[in-house]
């Protein structure tokens, strides 16, 4: 029950075009649900994070879209560039106050030809 | 600012060995949590400490144990390794105030080899 499941595992979009991401989770005591990006050779960096109380956010050219009935969640990038190649990770989490981990997806690799 | 700073950046250990894996958090940052990352996979929670103290724990068997000093820093041991336990590790901080898992700060990590 802990579970993300993420799809797919990659993806090619070419310049400009819009690259959505998917995940899915079966634990309803999620209530935080961060997108994070990873170059190689690098650890994840923060992208953006929405709470079930809104179905999206959008912070630049990123948007989560959330689904609480479903649950679902997705990531969009507008106007993907080749500097958006990389991989990224879906993570849901419970609020606990002993201290909170993310469980993340599998990971889906972006490839945005030129 | 430095950011989560993490050292070695890579070691090769033997099946059997013993390891310890150094972090130093983000300045201003109390909360540490470590991650470990198999090749392809997202990562894993493995521990996160505060205030010196281990306060959750993931799914890792007790061959793995960690440490947190009072300047926040901390450190991962890993006992008797096993070929299983290659994979890149993550240091991750957060700012105090919270749980340990909004606007994680994560370190490059230690990519352990074992052999």
């Amino acid at each position: 029950q802990q579970q993300v499941k993420q799809s797919p595992q990659s993806l090619i979009v070419q310049k400009g075009g819009i690259s959505i991401i998917n995940c899915a989770y079966e634990n309803t005591a999620f209530d935080y649900f961060p997108w994070y990006q990873q170059f190689p050779g690098k650890g994840p960096a923060l992208l953006i994070a929405i709470r079930p109380d809104v179905s999206e956010k959008k912070e630049g050219r990123f948007t989560i879209s959330f689904n609480k009935s479903a649950k679902q969640f997705s990531l969009h990038i507008m106007d993907s560039q080749p500097g958006d190649s990389a991989t990224y990770f879906c993570a849901a989490s419970t609020e606990e106050t002993s201290g909170s981990r993310l469980t993340f997806g599998e990971g889906t690799q972006l490839t945005v030809n030129p | 600012d430095a950011g989560v700073t993490q050292s070695p950046t890579h070691l090769i250990k033997t099946r059997g060995q013993q390891v310890t894996l150094r972090c130093s958090p983000k300045s201003g940052h109390d909360t540490v949590s470590w991650y470990q990352q198999a090749l392809g996979q997202g990562p894993q929670f493995i521990f996160q400490y505060y205030e010196e103290e281990e306060r959750q724990r993931g799914n890792f068997p007790d061959r793995f144990s960690g440490h947190q000093y009072p300047n926040y820093s901390s450190e991962l041991n890993v006992n008797a390794l096993l070929l299983g336990d290659s994979a890149l590790y993550l240091c991750a901080s957060s700012l105090p105030g919270g749980t340990g898992r909004e606007k994680l700060f994560f370190g490059s990590g230690t990519q352990l080899s074992v052999l």
